[in-house]
């Protein structure tokens, strides 16, 4: 069974403090991507990567760093959080190839409140 | 740019009626199409998607979804509606910016009357 976990549900932090957010997939895939939940704005990409050391930056980069430095691992850095960054964190991976390549399959969340 | 409009963000049906989640996509070239549903306090998982063979689409837990080009639509639908289907629905796109890459709606959440 696919699997991705967060290494955090629920996680808060002061203004000014420098958060990790952890992902990591058991599925062997190539592509990993974070994102932000907000109410009535869906889902926003935030950074992607598609291969060890390789990232895009998504829509909404502003704030964040990411890191990926194993296939399985995929980080987001907040690096002074503040309080507009207080948000649901989504982290989701798809494969290169094959049937799954447009599948993207998601961590359970980090619900981050910056206080 | 491609984007995805979820008309309602807010629906409501009684158990054991028709549930109708509205979709409008913007794209340039032929879409991959998907609905992906949010159980409370979970990820998002994928429900069904489009990618260009039959336009009546079979996802999990009885929805189906059709692609209807002249109308740039691509509706969620379920006969009768369970109380465990309460969730948030989203619309998604594929980007055609990158294959990877998804865009997604701003979400419709349902609820549903005992």
């Amino acid at each position: 069974d696919v699997k991705v976990t967060q290494s955090s549900r629920y996680l808060v932090k002061r203004t000014g403090e420098k958060v990790f957010l952890e992902c990591v997939q058991d599925m062997d895939h190539e592509n990993m991507f974070w994102y932000r939940q907000d109410p009535g704005l869906g889902l926003r990409l935030i950074y992607f990567s598609y291969d060890v050391k390789m990232k895009e930056k998504g829509d909404i980069p502003e704030g964040y760093s990411v890191s990926r430095e194993k296939k399985e691992r995929f980080s987001l850095i907040l690096e002074s959080a503040s309080t507009n960054q207080t948000s649901m964190y989504l982290c989701a991976s798809s494969p290169l190839s094959g049937q799954a390549v447009h599948e993207q399959y998601f961590g359970p969340g980090t619900r981050l409140t910056v206080t | 740019a491609q984007s995805v409009t979820q008309l309602g963000s807010h629906v409501s049906v009684s158990e054991g009626a028709l549930v109708l989640l509205r979709c409008n996509y913007s794209s340039s070239v032929p879409p991959y199409l998907f609905w992906y549903v949010q159980y409370p306090n979970q990820g998002l998982q994928l429900l069904l998607k489009y990618t260009s063979a039959a336009t009546l689409v079979k996802g999990i837990n009885g929805f189906e979804a059709e692609f209807k080009k002249s109308e740039t639509s691509f509706h969620l639908t379920k006969p009768s509606a369970h109380m465990s289907d309460a969730a948030e629905y989203f619309c998604a796109v594929r980007a055609y910016s990158s294959a990877s890459k998804i865009i997604f709606g701003s979400g419709t959440r349902l609820s549903i009357r005992p």
